[in-house]
């Protein structure tokens, strides 16, 4: 099993719906996690980082199942500025600093 | 505002050549990391260092070496270059230490062509 896996889509969704990924982990002591949106030829950028309670930064919500190991990322009311692809990441054990990104989910927004 | 900056942005090698591929960051961070990302593979981690003094493996670090000079520089070095390392190569850095849920910055990114 991969340490970290995404459902790679592509997911073709029109404007103003709402979409949600999800992301498994393999390591149950994994402490840190987050949700990075990389755009075609730049570099990563976070998006947001996931807190064991959930959290939500205006149209987007993050929430953390620890029991099943999943991550998950709504987008609420999507617009076409949020096409771009979506890459979850995990950390290893408490305090290991080796992070591992999964492959990464294609999000198009269609007019 | 620098943040995390990597040198050269673009780079064109033959096979068997070598090069070192430099990143700094002005963030005091204490982690700092190198991956390479190819199509429909993610990013997949090179090396880290997890500290001035450290280096530990990533995922693929056969072919590359690393050598974390002080706390803000961080390099990859390719001793002879193959068409496999054709690549996109990120530098990125991290606040770390232990417990630390803080997340990582990356550079802009170096494309290389092995040819």
């Amino acid at each position: 099993r991969k340490e970290v896996e995404q459902d790679p889509g592509p997911f073709n969704v029109p404007e103003g719906a709402t979409v949600a990924f999800n992301c498994t982990y393999s390591n149950s002591a994994s402490q840190s996690f987050f949700w990075y949106r990389q755009d075609c030829r730049k570099e990563p950028k976070l998006l947001m980082s996931v807190y064991s309670s959930g959290n939500e930064d205006g149209r987007f919500t993050a929430q953390l199942n620890r029991a099943s190991q999943y991550i998950s990322l709504l987008i609420r009311d999507s617009k076409l500025s949020d096409s771009a692809t979506y890459l979850c990441v995990v950390n290893g054990n408490f305090g290991n600093e080796k992070l591992t990104f999964g492959t990464g989910t294609r999000l198009t927004i269609i007019p | 505002n620098a943040g995390v900056t990597q040198t050269p942005k673009f780079q064109v090698l033959k096979t068997g050549q070598s090069m070192t591929l430099q990143c700094a960051q002005d963030m005091n961070h204490n982690s700092m990391y190198w991956y390479r990302q190819d199509p429909g593979m993610g990013l997949r981690l090179i090396y880290y260092s997890a500290s001035e003094g450290t280096t530990d493996k990533g995922e693929v670090p056969n072919g590359y070496n690393v050598s974390r000079l002080n706390k803000r520089e961080f390099s990859l070095r390719l001793e002879s270059a193959a068409p496999s390392q054709t690549s996109v190569y990120f530098c990125a850095s991290r606040r770390g230490g232990r417990g630390s849920n803080q997340p990582q910055h990356f550079g802009d990114g170096t494309r290389l062509s092995i040819l």
